[in-house]
């Protein structure tokens, strides 16, 4: 069964440190794999995505995430916090076969300290 | 602009009664899908549409159905609302072939059952 995991409920982190998201999948396959960030009273917004090719995808606003396949893992990173980048943030996995299954972690929310 | 357009931004319901979200996109997108959001909890799909008059249950079907009678509409449909059914619910709509790709979604209905 397709599945996600965002282990991390909460991360704090100060402006200007470096920061890593971590998101575990289970899937058959390799599926399509995303990252979205939701700002306090705001809807979803897309950061990146990988569907095949270079394991590192770059995003919007600074973001990057590798998959690592051999870890069912799809970290999000950016090196360099900015406090704008309060917010949640939720991994999805599509699946790649028969109807567009899509769900989502559970989200871990950032908060940065200036 | 892509948009994706929920009915109603708030709603306050009686337990028991029969309440219809609406959701309508503009992009001509096979699949859209109903998630509910809370606390701690992510988002929970509860059913998508890959086609018209087609529809999957997700992960958190039991008390609600849908209805994708055209393509552009999907409606989210509590039988006989609960207190334990008060969420935020969102539609979502995605391409879907090769062109699969990240989520769009609507603003997002705040459901009060009381």
């Amino acid at each position: 069964a397709q599945s996600v995991t965002q282990p991390d409920i909460h991360i704090t982190v100060s402006e200007g440190a470096s920061l890593e998201l971590r998101c575990n999948y289970s899937y058959g396959a390799t599926p399509y794999l995303f990252w979205y960030v939701q700002s306090p009273g705001q809807g979803l917004q897309l950061l990146l995505k990988y569907f095949s090719g270079d394991t590192l995808v770059q995003g919007i606003k600074g973001f990057e995430a590798e998959f690592k396949r051999s870890q069912s893992s799809f970290n999000l990173r950016k090196p360099s916090v900015h406090w704008s980048d309060a917010a949640e943030y939720f991994c999805a996995v599509g699946s790649t076969s028969g109807t567009y299954k899509y769900i989502f972690g559970t989200g871990t929310r950032l908060k940065v300290l200036a | 602009d892509v948009k994706v357009t929920q009915s109603s931004r708030y709603l306050v319901k009686r337990t028991g009664e029969k309440v219809f979200l609406e959701c309508v996109q503009d992009m001509d997108h096979e699949n859209m899908f109903w998630y509910r959001q809370d606390p701690g909890l992510g988002l929970r799909l509860i059913y998508f549409s890959y086609d018209v008059k087609m529809k999957e249950k997700g992960d958190i079907p039991e008390g609600y159905s849908v209805s994708r009678e055209k393509k552009e509409r999907f409606s989210l449909i509590l039988e006989s609302a609960s207190t334990n059914q008060t969420s935020m619910y969102l539609c979502a709509s995605i391409s879907g072939g090769t062109t699969f790709g990240g989520a769009f979604f609507g603003q997002g209905t705040r459901l009060t059952v009381v």
